[in-house]
């Protein structure tokens, strides 16, 4: 089955650790992105990358980083400069030019920072 | 990028029609109206997008107004499982997905 798989589901790290987000996608998807999301908020654009080996910032891309080496893949890592890094985490996929069809969003990653 | 406006929550008794407003008078020519629908701590799941013109899926109906400064997001018959939060996004020439608070659907049985 296609589909856009992110892991862990639940991740737990210290304060001052760098931790990297896992996002996979198996369906020839060109575009990928990344939002974090708050209790009770919308969802805030962290990074999008429209092709491989390029990436945009989003909103609030301080404190994290991208790599986009692969079309399947596109990991999130949270740095030790994420002042707030506590969240809901949430990759989507979608062709080049979605204005006229769906994104996909994976089942998110809810990471806690202690 | 264009924003929308959306009621930050909404109430329907489950059987009955639920419309759901979006305000989005600075929408341009070549934005796209998007729904999509997120349960809790789950990732969104889209539900119907559009241009100028109404649109039917299984899930939904869009309802454009004729100026395109807002749409409406018909559910026909709301069930227990439609109760999540609704956003309504524009998608333009940035081809990026720009999420607002939404609106908080709760249905009553």
């Amino acid at each position: 089955d296609g589909g856009i798989t992110q892991s862990p589901k639940y991740l737990f790290r210290k304060e001052g650790q760098n931790v990297t987000l896992s996002c996979e996608q198996n369906l020839n998807h060109d575009a990928m992105y990344w939002y974090r999301q708050d209790p009770g908020q919308g969802l805030r654009l962290i990074y999008y990358s429209q092709i491989v080996n390029d990436f945009q910032k989003g909103d609030i891309a301080e404190g994290y980083s991208v790599s986009r080496e692969k079309k399947e893949s596109f990991p999130l890592t949270v740095t030790s400069a994420q002042k707030n890094p506590t969240a809901f985490y949430l990759c989507a996929s979608s062709i080049s030019d979605y204005r006229g069809t769906e994104a996909f969003f994976g089942q998110g990653t809810r990471l806690t920072v202690v | 990028d264009a924003k929308t406006t959306q009621p930050n929550s909404m109430e329907s008794n489950e059987e009955e029609p639920v419309h759901l407003p979006c305000n989005h008078s600075t929408i341009s020519g070549t934005d796209y109206i998007h729904w999509y629908r997120q349960l809790p701590s789950q990732g969104p799941e889209y539900v119907i997008h559009g241009l100028t013109s109404n649109v039917n899926n299984r899930m939904a109906s869009l309802a454009i107004a004729e100026d395109r400064k807002s749409s409406t997001l018909i559910l026909h018959r709301a069930t227990l499982r439609d109760a999540a939060v609704y956003y309504c996004i524009l998608c333009g020439a940035t081809n990026k997905l720009i999420f607002g608070t939404g609106t908080l659907l709760a249905v009553q049985p």
